[in-house]
């Protein structure tokens, strides 16, 4: 079967770093993707890993184990701002769909 | 990236009539997608829209009450048809495509649907 999981809600400090996880077991796998969700707004584009590893953009890395069906969001320098929703899908290689997690809703505070 | 842009925004309609959302892509792509989120929900995919032929749909959703039109390559519509206040909910266009191991996929605003 198909199964994306992730915390349901996470909540954070100002300034701290967060670790969002997501576990998968899919019966194809083509890449995994995060998004961020704001209340009310279309989900937008984050980080893509297809290989093992950990990939930087700015204060948002992701981070990517294939073997163990296991990837990761790290958010530095928490701002106000990134109060959103994370969504994490993965890439069924047979009919190019996404698969998606519940999403996390991260809630940062001063 | 590319930019994505959806009509209409939002809109209020009564129950039993039809909306169609257009969505327009800055450029070329693959594939392009309509997906449905209800409040508090994971995205659902609705169909896949094929340029030059017939959608393909996900389990629960038929072409009867969902066409989709995808005449080029950057552009494509979906219809609402025959509307219940079930079908409250916010549509989203998507857009996709691979660029040797990359893969990428951008949504579009979204068109917020209030059905009375």
């Amino acid at each position: 079967g198909q199964n994306i999981d992730q915390p349901t809600e996470m909540t954070a400090t100002e300034g701290a770093i967060v670790q969002i996880n997501c576990t998968y077991q899919t019966s194809g796998f083509n890449g995994l993707f995060w998004y961020q969700q704001h209340a009310g707004e279309a989900p937008t584009f984050l980080s893509y890993n297809v290989l093992d590893g950990l990939e930087e953009k700015g204060r948002f890395s992701s981070f990517l184990s294939r073997s163990k069906g296991y990837s990761y969001l790290l958010l530095k320098e928490l701002q106000m701002k990134d109060s959103a929703s994370y969504l994490c899908a993965v890439r069924d290689y047979s009919n190019y769909q996404l698969i998606w997690g519940a999403g996390t809703k991260l809630i940062i505070k001063p | 990236s590319a930019v994505i842009s959806q009509k209409p925004s939002r809109d209020i309609c009564q129950r039993g009539t039809s909306l169609t959302i257009q969505c327009q892509v800055d450029s070329q792509v693959t594939m392009m997608f309509w997906y449905r989120q209800q409040p508090g929900q994971s995205l659902t995919l609705i169909a896949t829209a094929n340029q030059g032929s017939e959608a393909t749909y996900e389990s629960g959703f038929v072409i009867d009450k969902f066409p989709i039109s995808r005449p080029n390559l950057t552009f494509s519509t979906l219809t609402v048809s025959n509307m219940s206040p079930e079908d409250s909910s916010i549509y989203l266009c998507s857009v996709g495509w691979t660029s040797g191991i990359t893969d990428t996929q951008y949504f579009g605003p979204g068109t917020r649907l209030t059905v009375l």
